[in-house]
C-alpha cells in the first residue's frame, strides 16, 4: 500500500514569490491535514480537508491556503513568501472515523527555503 | 492556552531504558499520540492513549494520566537506531469528525550512545 506522497521534496524560492505543494494521501483516506515544521516552533497545524471541504484551520495568515480535489489529493499554496516561511511542510492523511482508527500517517514533507 | 512540554534533548546508552515525559494543558482532550521522527524523515506513529494507563507495544510503552495532564514514553533495550526525535501530540477536539488537528510538543531529541 503506497504511503503519503508529497511533491516536490525540495524547493527554493525568493521573497515575494508564491509556491504550491502537492500531497497524495493513502488510498481510501479522505482526510488530509497540513503542518509546518520549524526548529523553533515544532509542528504547527495549518489546515485539514475532508471531501473537498476545509474542516479545520490553524492560526496562520491568509497567505496560506489549500484545497482538496475529488480524488482526495490536496494542494497548499503560500503567496507572497517571507523568509520566515522557510520550513518543512508535512502532509498527513487519516482513514475514515468509521474504521475506528485515529492515526495520522505523514508524508516525507516538502522542504521550502525562501531566500 | 494550549501547551505541550517535553524535554529538548536526552542521552542514553545502548541497551538501557529511557523515559521521555510529556505534560500538556489543552482546552479539551481526545487522545495523546507519540511519534518518532528520524532526521530528514517523516514522523512515524508509535503509540496512542486515550484512557489512563499503560499501553505496551514491544520495546515501547506509553502511559497516560489525564487528571495530571501527563504522559511518558518508555523505550527499553535501547538500540542505536532509536536515536531520533520523539514527538508528543494531543488531539484536543473532535468537531464534526475532524481528526487531523493535533497539537504537538517541540519534540525530544534522543541520542543513543554505544
Amino acid at each position: 500500500k503506497a504511503g503519503v506522497t508529497q511533491t516536490p521534496r525540495y524547493l527554493i524560492k525568493t521573497r515575494g514569490q508564491q509556491v504550491t505543494l502537492s500531497c497524495s494521501p493513502i488510498s481510501g483516506h479522505r482526510s488530509v491535514s497540513w503542518y509546518q515544521q520549524t526548529p523553533g516552533q515544532g509542528l504547527q497545524f495549518l489546515f485539514e480537508y475532508f471531501s473537498e471541504t476545509q474542516r479545520n484551520k490553524g492560526n496562520f495568515p491568509g497567505r496560506f491556503s489549500g484545497r482538496q480535489f475529488s480524488n482526495s489529493r490536496s494542494e497548499m499554496n503560500v503567496s507572497t513568501l517571507e523568509l520566515g516561511d522557510s520550513a518543512l511542510y508535512l502532509c498527513a492523511s487519516s482513514p475514515p472515523l468509521s474504521s475506528g482508527a485515529n492515526v495520522l500517517t505523514f508524508g516525507a514533507g516538502s522542504r521550502l527555503t525562501v531566500l | 492556552g494550549q501547551n505541550i512540554d517535553q524535554p529538548t534533548e536526552m542521552t542514553a546508552t545502548e541497551g538501557a531504558i529511557v523515559q521521555i515525559n510529556c505534560t500538556y494543558q489543552t482546552s479539551g482532550f481526545n487522545g495523546l499520540f507519540w511519534y518518532q521522527q528520524h532526521a530528514g524523515e517523516a514522523p512515524t506513529f508509535l503509540s496512542y492513549n486515550v484512557l489512563d494507563g499503560l499501553e505496551e507495544k514491544g520495546r515501547f510503552s506509553s502511559f497516560l494520566s489525564r487528571s495530571k495532564g501527563y504522559s511518558y514514553l518508555l523505550l527499553k533495550e535501547l538500540q542505536m537506531k532509536d536515536s531520533a526525535s520523539y514527538l508528543c501530540a494531543v488531539r484536543d477536539q473532535n468537531y464534526g469528525g475532524s481528526q487531523g488537528n493535533l497539537i504537538f510538543g517541540k519534540g525530544t531529541k534522543l541520542s543513543v550512545k554505544p
